[in-house]
């Protein structure tokens, strides 16, 4: 069965900090994974997602991510955290087998001035 | 191209009242998700349809709550009778089909039972 795990349910960073988001998955056969982003008052977007072409995958905004098998991760990465930034990020993993995908619990990232 | 468009964005209505949620998803998407955010619990999958037919609705809080998809391009989720603890925001989600594909949300609507 599928699973996701988001350590960290709450993250800091001052602006032009480096962001990082973790996220861990459970899965039996090899996943597809997803990063969303949640603004204030609004649904959840796609920021990127990981579809077996490359590890490295890069999204909207300037994150990237990258699938590490043998640490079953994909830990969401910014190299300079914005103010614009400031939301809550979803992880979520999808398997052939499952029929949908299976969403982490968030983690809000609080940008600071 | 439109997204997923929910209707009405906000309810408030009085505690015993019949309640109406309405989604039209994607056009040309195979799935559509209805889900429950709450600060308390986070985000919930409530019940999920393919091809119109509901997959599994074991996410549905109550009896209270019903879900209907007549056709691709509309479904409703229904509580009667409300109550207070059924504030919160949901959210409809279509996606094409394929494992590999993601989910597009729509704008949510927010709902407060008085």
């Amino acid at each position: 069965a599928q699973s996701v795990t988001q350590l960290g349910s709450h993250v800091s960073v001052s602006e032009g900090a480096l962001v990082l988001l973790r996220c861990n998955y459970s899965s039996s056969v090899p996943p597809y994974l997803f990063w969303y982003v949640q603004y204030p008052n609004q649904g959840l977007q796609l920021l990127l997602k990981y579809t077996s072409a490359a590890t490295l995958v890069k999204g909207i905004n300037g994150f990237e991510a990258e699938f590490k098998k043998s640490e079953t991760s994909f830990h969401l990465t910014k190299p300079s955290a914005h103010m614009s930034d400031a939301a809550e990020y979803f992880c979520a993993v999808s398997e052939a087998n499952a029929g949908k995908s299976t969403f982490g619990d968030g983690t809000t990232l609080t940008v600071k001035p | 191209d439109a997204g997923v468009i929910q209707s009405p964005r906000h309810e408030v209505t009085e505690m015993g009242q019949e309640v109406t949620l309405r989604c039209k998803p994607i056009s040309g998407h195979d799935y559509l998700f209805w889900y429950r955010q709450t600060m308390m619990r986070g985000l919930e999958l409530l019940i999920y349809f393919n091809n119109n037919v509901p997959i599994d609705d074991s996410g549905m809080p109550e009896d209270r709550f019903s879900a209907k998809m007549p056709n691709a391009s509309f479904s409703t989720l229904k509580i009667q009778p409300s109550e207070p603890r059924d504030s919160a925001v949901y959210f409809c989600a279509s996606q094409a089909a394929g494992y590999n594909q993601p989910q597009h949300f729509g704008d949510g609507t927010r709902l407060s039972i008085l």
